[in-house]
């Protein structure tokens, strides 16, 4: 079965600084990959989604990339801000959509 | 403004004692599901409906029941809650845009404790 693999470690970065998480995925490649931001004590919100076609796509300070060679996505955030600070989900969907596979999330502190 | 609600937010039950938790959202989304997170673990999807009347199993299904007669609610059924049932719930919604990708929006969680 599919296996989604993200950096189980807390990532500790100064502010100003690029974070970059990684999400590395077992078997068949998605159709598409999203991000979610997830602050504790709440739901997941929904940051990016790149299509198994596309290499990069960008959002303000934030930006992701899908390699099907390498079965990866990276996901980074410039100018980091301690507001950054939360769980980052990496998320699989398959065509037809009705099945989104989670990984476990890495958690991001930002330091001022 | 569009959400996704979840009701109750935290409850503590005993084994056995059938428990309902209520997902309704105001967006007019066709695709609903449910998941339940733990540490470590990360979200796997208990159940999912593609629309009313149509339902199918996630990942761990075992021992939950879900119903969708109307297209804004999607009611998570514990008939004989079990300890390892305890978890953090969580209800989302979506519409697929045109090219089928589904955009999930999450309701806040229901903190489930199970004796």
């Amino acid at each position: 079965s599919q296996k989604i693999e993200q950096n189980s470690e807390a990532l500790n970065i100064q502010e100003g600084k690029t974070a970059t998480l990684t999400c590395n995925y077992t078997n068949y490649s998605p159709a598409y990959l999203q991000w979610y931001r997830q602050d504790p004590g709440r739901g997941p919100v929904f940051l990016l989604l790149i299509r198994e076609n596309e290499k990069e796509k960008r959002k303000e300070r934030l930006k992701v990339t899908f390699d099907t060679t390498l079965k990866q996505s990276l996901f980074h955030i410039t100018a980091s801000q301690p507001a950054d600070s939360a769980t980052y989900l990496c998320a699989l969907s398959y065509t037809g959509g009705f099945k989104t596979i989670f990984g476990a999330g890495t958690r991001l502190f930002v330091k001022a | 403004e569009a959400q996704v609600t979840q009701n109750p937010r935290y409850l503590i039950t005993v084994t056995g004692k059938k428990l309902t938790v209520t997902c309704s959202q105001n967006m007019n989304h066709e695709y609903m599901s449910w998941y339940r997170q733990d540490p470590g673990l990360g979200l796997r999807q208990i159940y999912y409906s593609m629309n009313v009347e149509v339902t199918d199993k996630g990942d761990v299904p075992e021992g939950y029941k879900v119903s969708r007669k109307e297209k804004r609610n999607f009611p998570l059924i514990l008939e004989s809650p079990s300890p390892n049932q305890t978890s953090l719930y969580f209800c989302a919604s979506a519409k697929a845009d045109n090219t089928g990708a589904n955009v999930l929006t999450f309701g806040a969680g229901s903190r489930l404790t199970v004796l």
